[in-house]
């Protein structure tokens, strides 16, 4: 089975901040990763798909990096609306998903 | 617009059964396959199952194979879990989700693009 980690699990920062959020997979993946943001309460919402293709409506601020083991969510400049827990899930095998741990965002 | 609805969640006691229902609209629901990801109270997501648009094929985390059947009726756009053998560690919030799917010249990429609200189901005597 696939294993992703995240890192770091939490972060602080200000608004204007970039920040950047790696995860890891235990074996090569190739570009099969996407990327999804979570506020309390609410349903995941899906940001980049492919680890580089960015999803209708969502701000050009956050990219996606990275292929084979390693890949990198990024926000260019941190927004209000923008603190929540990302998460990100490979997609390797047709239809079987493994999900990371999270990685939280709040203010610093 | 894609919509999303799930329904069944609940109290029920450790070893019991439950069937979590999830009614679309707004997309041909048969072209797409479909799947469960479940959050425990203060946890991260966890993928469940996955089943094809036609509902040929289907696919399970180890921690619910045997125990779950994830399956979907197209005539009436809705998908199903069937939750048999439930244990408290099966307490949580369960979404269904649309599959959606990207092709580019090499590679097809699969992706979760629309959630419903989610449904709580709690498993405790």
């Amino acid at each position: 089975d696939i294993q992703m980690t995240q890192s770091p699990s939490s972060l602080s920062a200000s608004v204007g901040d970039r920040v950047t959020i790696t995860c890891r997979a235990s074996q090569s993946i190739s570009s099969y990763l996407n990327w999804y943001q979570q506020k309390p309460g609410k349903a995941p919402k899906l940001l980049i798909y492919a680890a580089s293709s960015l999803q209708s409506g969502v701000p050009s601020r956050f990219s996606g990096s990275g292929s084979g083991t390693d890949f990198t969510l990024t926000i260019s400049s941190l927004q209000p609306e923008d603190f929540a827990t990302y998460y990100c899930q490979q997609s390797y095998s047709t239809l079987l998903f493994t999900f990371g741990p999270g990685t939280k965002v709040d203010i610093k | 617009e894609v919509q999303l609805l799930e329904s069944g969640g609940g109290l029920v006691q450790p070893g019991g059964s439950l069937r979590l229902s999830c009614a679309a609209s707004g997309f041909t629901f048969s072209s797409y396959a479909m799947s469960w990801v479940r959050q425990a109270p203060g946890k991260g997501l966890e993928w469940v199952s996955a089943i094809s648009g036609s509902g040929g094929s289907t696919y399970y985390a180890d921690s619910v194979k045997g125990r779950f059947t994830i399956s979907r009726d197209n005539s009436k756009n809705t998908l199903y879990l069937q939750m048999n053998s439930l244990r408290a560690e099966d307490t949580a919030v369960y979404y269904c989700a649309k599959v959606g799917l990207y092709c580019s010249s090499t590679s097809c990429y699969y992706y979760f693009d629309y959630w419903g609200q989610g449904t709580l189901v709690t498993v405790s005597s």
